[in-house]
């Protein structure tokens, strides 16, 4: 079984360009989540989908951040303008259902480096 | 949102067990306890996940209290690719997730 993919792995920007991420979630996964991690702290939700749906969105800075699910399937992540601070790895994950149960996957992730 | 507390870094050698503690003393009765682990530049890996009752698998054993306010991870016999930022995390019944700093865990050769 393919697991999660996302690409770019590395992106280097300056501040107040513009960037996006694309995630492919495990086939058949109805809930699809992007991250956050900064350097030394665990990853922070960002948004999260239940198929095309937007679920929890709550910690997205909706200024400068934007995401979007097409088709319940793949997943990008978009940063416009970028930030010094928008520097760290953009992690992409998946499951199967929605619950306290379900299990997730996640991708490599997506270095983002912002100059 | 129900918090985990973890001790930052943990020494274990090899070949050896490891015990990783966790504090989640604000859990709900519906709260799951879920383990993952982080290997360097790499994203997060599913460990194990309980309610109640202990439970084991291919990587670990999940110990958890009976009062549900703390559990401990259970790695039987560590091994250099053990180590790894572990996260102990609680996922509400409708999906809430924080992740805390976890513990960094070194393994001695």
């Amino acid at each position: 079984e393919a697991g999660v993919a996302q690409s770019p792995r590395y992106k280097i920007i300056e501040k107040r360009q513009s960037v996006a991420f694309w995630c492919n979630p495990i086939s058949g996964h109805a809930t699809l989540y992007w991250y956050q991690q900064i350097l030394g702290q665990g990853p922070k939700l960002l948004i999260q989908f239940q198929n095309n749906g937007v679920v929890d969105d709550s910690q997205l800075p909706k200024d400068r951040f934007s995401a979007e699910r097409l088709k319940g399937v793949d997943s990008t992540l978009k940063i416009q303008p970028a930030k010094l601070e928008d520097s760290a790895v953009y992690l992409c994950a998946s499951s199967l259902g929605f619950g306290g149960r379900e299990t997730q996957y996640f991708g490599p992730g997506t270095r983002l480096l912002v100059l | 949102d129900a918090k985990t507390t973890q001790p930052n870094s943990m020494e274990s050698n090899e070949e050896e067990p490891v015990h990783l503690p966790c504090n989640h003393s604000t859990i709900s009765g519906t709260d799951y306890i879920h383990w993952y682990r982080q290997l360097p530049s790499q994203g997060p890996e599913y460990v194990i996940h309980g309610l109640t009752s202990n439970v084991n698998n291919r990587m670990a054993s999940l110990a958890i209290a009976e009062d549900r306010k703390s559990s401990t991870l259970i790695l039987h016999r560590a091994t250099l690719r053990d180590a790894a930022v572990y996260y102990c995390i609680l996922r509400s019944r409708d999906d809430k997730i924080i992740f805390g700093k976890g513990t960094r865990l070194h393994i001695l050769p």
